[in-house]
C-alpha cells in the first residue's frame, strides 16, 4: 500500500547531541511537510518542501534543518536538541494539483523524540 | 491569521450515541477542510476531506458538513463505538498565499471517549 513511513518510531538522544529523523513516501507526492506536536497541542508546521523548494516557517528555530534529496525522502535534522524539543515529529505529504490546488494531506505514524 | 477552534475539548459518551463535533475557523477563504483522527502516541489518519465548493462528505458512519460562509464544520458520528475513542482534529487549508501555499491550520482537537 502507498504510504508515509517514518523511522525510527522512537528516538532517544542526549541534550545537545545531533539527531536525524527520516521520512519516506511511496505516494509520489510533490509536497512534504514536517510538523512538531507536543502533548495535547495541535501539530505545528516547521517547514515544507514543494519539490526541491524549501519553505521555512518564520518561527521555526534555527536548530531545526531539513533535507530532501529526492522525491521520496525527507529528513529532519535537530542540530543541538534541548529538553524543549522533546515531542512527536510528524511527516506528511500532499500533491499540489494543477491550478494551485492540493489534495488530501497524508501523515506518517510519527517519531517520538525523547531528550535526556 | 487563520484561527481554528474545536468544541468541545473533550467528550465522554456511552456506546451507541450519535455525536456531533464542532469546528470553527475565522477566515472563510479556505481551499478545503480535512478531519483527522489521532490515537494516543500515533500519527494522524485522514477521515474526510471537504472541498470549499462542497457542503458535505460521508464515509461509513461519519458525515462531515461545511458551511464556509459562517466558518463552521461539523463531524457527525453515528452509533458510536468504543473503537471510535481517539482525538479528532479539524484542519483547514488556506487558498494560495505566497509561502504559506498548501499549509494546514489545525484545531487543538476533541478528545472522544466512548465507553461500553
Amino acid at each position: 500500500d502507498a504510504m508515509v513511513i517514518q523511522n525510527p518510531r522512537y528516538q532517544v538522544t542526549q541534550f545537545g547531541k545531533p539527531v536525524t529523523l527520516s521520512c519516506s513516501q511511496t505516494l509520489n507526492h510533490n509536497v512534504m511537510y514536517w510538523y512538531q506536536q507536543k502533548s495535547s497541542q495541535a501539530p505545528k508546521l516547521l517547514f515544507h518542501y514543494y519539490d526541491k523548494d524549501f519553505n521555512n516557517e518564520a518561527d521555526t528555530p534555527d536548530n531545526f534543518q531539513s533535507r530532501r534529496p529526492n522525491t521520496s525522502f525527507c529528513f529532519l535534522d535537530i542540530r543541538s536538541p534541548g529538553l524543549g524539543d522533546a515531542a512527536m515529529y510528524l511527516c506528511a505529504t500532499s500533491r499540489r494539483l494543477a491550478g494551485s490546488g492540493y489534495n488530501e494531506q497524508f501523515f506518517g505514524p510519527g517519531t517520538r523524540l525523547t531528550v535526556l | 491569521k487563520q484561527e481554528v477552534t474545536q468544541i468541545p475539548a473533550a467528550l465522554s459518551v456511552p456506546e451507541g450515541e450519535n455525536l456531533v463535533l464542532n469546528c470553527s475557523f475565522t477566515d472563510s477563504a479556505i481551499y478545503n477542510l480535512q478531519w483527522f483522527r489521532q490515537d494516543p502516541g500515533k500519527g494522524l489518519t485522514s477521515l474526510l476531506l471537504i472541498q470549499s465548493s462542497q457542503r458535505e462528505q460521508t464515509s461509513g458512519r461519519l458525515n462531515a458538513s461545511l458551511d464556509k460562509s459562517s466558518g463552521r464544520s461539523t463531524l457527525y458520528i453515528a452509533a458510536s463505538q468504543p473503537g471510535d475513542s481517539a482525538t479528532y482534529l479539524c484542519a483547514v487549508r488556506q487558498q494560495q498565499r505566497g509561502s504559506t501555499l498548501g499549509r494546514l491550520y489545525f484545531g487543538r482537537g476533541t478528545q472522544l471517549t466512548v465507553w461500553p
